[in-house]
């Protein structure tokens, strides 16, 4: 089955900087690869996707990367605040001829700090 | 807020003991999925429900069981309780059955198995 691998387990930024999150995926058949990002107490909550016939694709500060060939994507948060600090997690599905289970990353926890 | 609700929000029982976890999807999901989260297993996909059928199992354990209603909720049974099962409980849900469909998470129950 699908495994996914996501690094680092936490990230430290002071605010303003970058933060890059990486995962890998070994089942060639997924082609669908959200972020979630979960605060303390509540759900995961879906803050962008990717699927695999785009390469690239932002949403203000957040943007996804995705690289079929080397089975790697990754998030990257740019100009960080500290209500960006949460636990981001990566998942990935199979095509739309399997059901839509996600398989997940471990997380990663983002500290900003002002 | 996802639309997705799930009662209660923590539930606390002893070992040996059974409970159910509800979960109402979003307005339109047809799909509803069941997900645990522990520490050191992470986000785990346990059961998935489409229109009222069973459409995919993960790591769930026999002692688990669910269902989905007429109406769309769903239920997640477990029983004979172990310390072990002590952790969060999300439901998500979507529009389709198959990979690649956003998915929304609700709350959680947080079990406590004591």
């Amino acid at each position: 089955g699908e495994n996914v691998e996501q690094h680092p387990s936490t990230l430290s930024v002071q605010e303003g900087d970058s933060a890059v999150i990486k995962c890998t995926y070994s089942d060639s058949a997924s082609n669908y690869f959200p972020w979630y990002k979960q605060e303390l107490g509540k759900g995961p909550q879906l803050i962008i996707d990717i699927r695999s016939n785009v390469g690239e694709k932002k949403d203000q500060r957040i943007a996804v990367t995705l690289n079929k060939t080397a089975k790697h994507f990754s998030l990257h948060i740019t100009e960080t605040q500290p209500e960006d600090s949460a636990v981001y997690f990566c998942a990935a599905s199979r095509a739309a001829d399997s059901w839509g289970k996600l398989q997940f990353g471990a997380g990663t926890q983002v500290v900003v700090t002002p | 807020d996802s639309g997705v609700t799930q009662t209660p929000k923590h539930l606390i029982t002893a070992t040996g003991q059974r409970v159910t976890l509800r979960c109402s999807p979003r307005s339109g999901d047809l799909s509803v999925y069941w997900y645990q989260q522990s520490l050191d297993q992470g986000l785990q996909f346990l059961i998935q429900y489409y229109n009222g059928e069973e459409r995919a199992k993960g790591n769930i354990l026999e002692r688990f069981s669910a269902q989905q209603f007429p109406d769309l909720h769903s239920e997640l049974n477990l029983s004979s309780l172990e310390l072990g099962d002590s952790a969060l409980y999300f439901c998500a849900s979507s529009v389709e059955a198959f990979g690649g469909t956003e998915a929304f998470f609700g709350q959680g129950t947080r079990l406590t198995v004591v």
